[in-house]
């Protein structure tokens, strides 16, 4: 069975650019999630879809960040226009929902972003 | 709200020895706890995780971590550090049963030396 794939692994732009990141969750998860690392912080969350709606987006930083999730499968994450304090690793995890109980979360590899 | 704790940034240690890395967190009940692993160039793998019962949970690659619920840790151990295991461990808490965004500490990056 196929992981939490993200695509692209890297990307560099330049302030003021558009750039969209992509995840395509284990398939028949519900639960899908972006988080972000930025340079020597932890791992923090940015939102949180259940198939297309978004659950919790407490985490997105400001309105420059817009999360698609289409027909509850794979997901978008575009930052529009691009600043500097973006950059960092973008992870998205997927999780399974069955019945009342939620199970573990699994991660991507990620998608290193470096604004310049 | 809550919080982790992973004191040491950085840990060093010879190859064949044991390891034993902290966690601590911050919440009023008991959470659900996981450690996950980066290697260089992978995503995050979970190692482990906690959600009840025996407080001595056994995870993948021969590790193993303990719940304190007196000391609200969930350190993670192992007997015999291998080379391979050299990378970045990620511990985390989830308020309710895996369906709440997971709260990370900061990470502690494993060296192993000859």
């Amino acid at each position: 069975e196929a992981g939490v794939t993200q695509f692209p692994s890297h990307s560099v732009i330049e302030k003021g650019q558009t750039v969209t990141l992509r995840c395509d969750p284990i398939s028949g998860h519900d639960n899908l999630y972006w988080y972000r690392r930025v340079m020597g912080k932890e791992i923090k969350f940015l939102l949180h879809f259940v198939k297309e709606s978004k659950q919790d987006e407490s985490g997105m930083p400001n309105n420059r960040f817009l999360a698609e999730r289409t027909g509850g499968t794979y997901s978008t994450l575009k930052v529009q226009p691009a600043e500097l304090e973006d950059s960092g690793v973008y992870f998205c995890a997927s999780s399974l929902t069955s019945g009342i109980y939620t199970y573990e979360q699994y991660f991507g590899p990620g998608t290193r972003l470096t604004v310049t | 709200a809550q919080s982790v704790t992973q004191p040491d940034i950085h840990i060093t240690v010879s190859e064949g020895a044991s390891l034993e890395l902290r966690c601590n967190y911050s919440y009023g009940a008991t959470p659900y706890l996981f450690w996950y692993v980066q290697s260089p160039g992978q995503g995050l793998q979970l190692l482990l995780k906690y959600f009840s019962g025996d407080t001595l949970v056994q995870g993948i690659k021969g590790f193993e971590a303990e719940f304190k619920r007196s000391q609200s840790s969930f350190n993670l151990r192992k007997p015999s550090v291998h080379w391979s295991d050299a990378a970045e461990y990620f511990c985390a808490v989830d308020r309710v049963a895996g369906n709440t965004p997971l709260v990370f500490g900061k990470g502690t990056r494993l060296s192993v030396i000859a």
